[in-house]
């Protein structure tokens, strides 16, 4: 099994509501990642998790919230977003936190409105 | 500041052609390197990583060009088929460091 699954594949989410976003691995990675694109520009670095422990935060607001319940599983909490969060956001994994490769699911389209 | 950059933001070749897609890097301190596909809805697709201590690395159809000195990188893909029609990313990441840096992106078209 080499996948990444993320669900949803897509979400509309108003400015008010809370919603999350989930991320599978076993492949027995012990590095998981959460990015955000934007349309026609490469993946940005959101959140790392290296062997359950939040290790890199790049600075990004508080409306977003990543959780790591266990080594396959990441989430990120989603709450009180605005329009200009719209984006694809794409989760990775690697076999450690040494960023060499990373494995990315399909990601989840978010609309805010 | 460190930079990934492509020199080439799209690129149309005819089905059975070869492509090079080219990218440029600015941190002499980057030792590992990957490219990635990613086609339409989808998300990035691992293809093929070089380390800085090699100068060449060959997958199926895909080759991988490390230029040290002029710190660029190259992918290139041989007798191009429809399903290599996406945008392609060079990602670097600068020993020591903690993250990946991608670059902008080449869209490669293929034409029947």
């Amino acid at each position: 099994d080499t996948e990444v699954t993320q669900t949803p594949k897509h979400l509309v989410m108003g400015m008010t509501n809370k919603k999350s976003l989930k991320c599978e691995q076993h492949m027995g990675h012990r590095a998981m990642y959460w990015y955000k694109q934007k349309a026609k520009k490469p993946p940005e670095l959101m959140f790392v998790y290296s062997y359950e422990k939040l290790s890199i935060n790049e600075s990004v607001p508080s409306r977003f919230s990543p959780e790591c319940p266990n080594s396959s599983l990441l989430n990120l909490h989603l709450h009180a977003l605005q329009p200009e969060d719209s984006a694809l956001y794409l989760c990775a994994s690697s076999r450690t936190g040494d960023n060499e490769k990373l494995f990315f699911g399909s990601g989840t389209q978010l609309s805010v409105l | 500041g460190e930079s990934v950059g492509l020199h080439l933001p799209t690129l149309s070749v005819q089905e059975g052609d070869n492509s090079i897609i080219n990218c440029a890097y600015s941190n002499s301190a980057s030792d590992y390197f990957i490219w990635y596909k990613q086609e339409s809805g989808k998300g990035p697709q691992f293809i093929i990583d070089i380390r800085s201590n090699m100068d060449k690395r060959q997958g199926q159809r895909v080759t991988v060009l490390l230029n040290k000195t002029v710190k660029h990188l190259s992918l290139q893909i041989a007798a191009t088929q429809p399903g290599d029609s996406a945008v392609y990313f060079c990602a670097e990441n600068q020993k020591g460091a903690q993250k990946l840096v991608f670059g902008q992106g080449t869209r490669l078209t293929i034409n029947p």
